[in-house]
């Protein structure tokens, strides 16, 4: 079946040590999204990429970063995790802008 | 600040009868509309996409639509205790927006 994977499901990471959530789509769609969603909140964009092409979110602190090396994978680095980046990490997929979103089933992140 | 309200709840309704969750959005440029169902410490599933006015009907859900008064509802018939979850609404006009969800519980 055609889906949204992501890996690792749980990760836990120490104050101000890098860490890497991956994402992988065999829908084949353009465009990519990374959410971030705390508890009893809305999922909050951090950034899409349309093809190649990466728009970030006015809001999104410097700490986030990603990478798209091909159609199918996508990165987020969390250069310096802090406290408050303890959150559920949501990748999505669409066909195009403005269509529906397909998400994967998450990254829950723990910083001690 | 273009943005997309939903009443948090939670709604609470029997088994059996007729849910009704509102969403209403900011932005008229907002072309595509969609309803999300998420579980507790799950990820967000599709349910219904709307694009333009009027009905549109899926098994149990009907969503609806209406650009002129900016509002955008979802019709849950026959609940189940299994719908209980959280509803997001989500807007895609300049940008994607989402509310920050209805928490509907369907009591036995």
């Amino acid at each position: 079946d055609a889906m949204v994977i992501q890996n690792p499901r749980y990760q836990v990471t120490q104050f101000g040590k890098p860490v890497t959530l991956s994402c992988s789509q065999t829908l084949n769609h353009n465009v990519m999204y990374w959410y971030q969603q705390k508890s009893s909140q809305a999922p909050k964009l951090l950034f899409h990429y349309y093809d190649k092409d990466f728009n970030n979110e006015a809001d999104t602190p410097d700490n986030f970063q990603s990478r798209r090396p091909n159609t199918s994978f996508c990165f987020l680095d969390i250069r310096s995790p802090g406290l408050g980046d303890a959150a559920m990490y949501l990748c999505a997929t669409s066909r195009d802008q403005g269509y529906e979103q397909y998400f994967g089933p998450g990254t829950r992140l723990t910083v001690t | 600040q273009k943005e997309v309200e939903q009443n948090s709840g939670p709604l609470s309704v029997p088994e059996g009868a007729i849910a009704s969750l509102n969403c209403t959005y900011s932005d008229r440029g907002s072309q595509s509309f969609f309803w999300y169902r998420q579980y507790s410490g799950k990820s967000p599933e599709l349910i219904m996409s709307i694009y333009s006015n009027g009905d549109k009907e899926d098994g149990r859900f009907t969503a609806q639509l209406n650009k002129a008064s900016q509002y955008v509802s979802l019709l849950i018939r026959d609940s189940q205790p299994s719908d209980s979850a959280t509803y997001l609404c989500e807007s895609s006009g300049d940008k994607l927006t989402f509310g920050t969800g209805t928490r509907l519980a369907v009591r036995p």
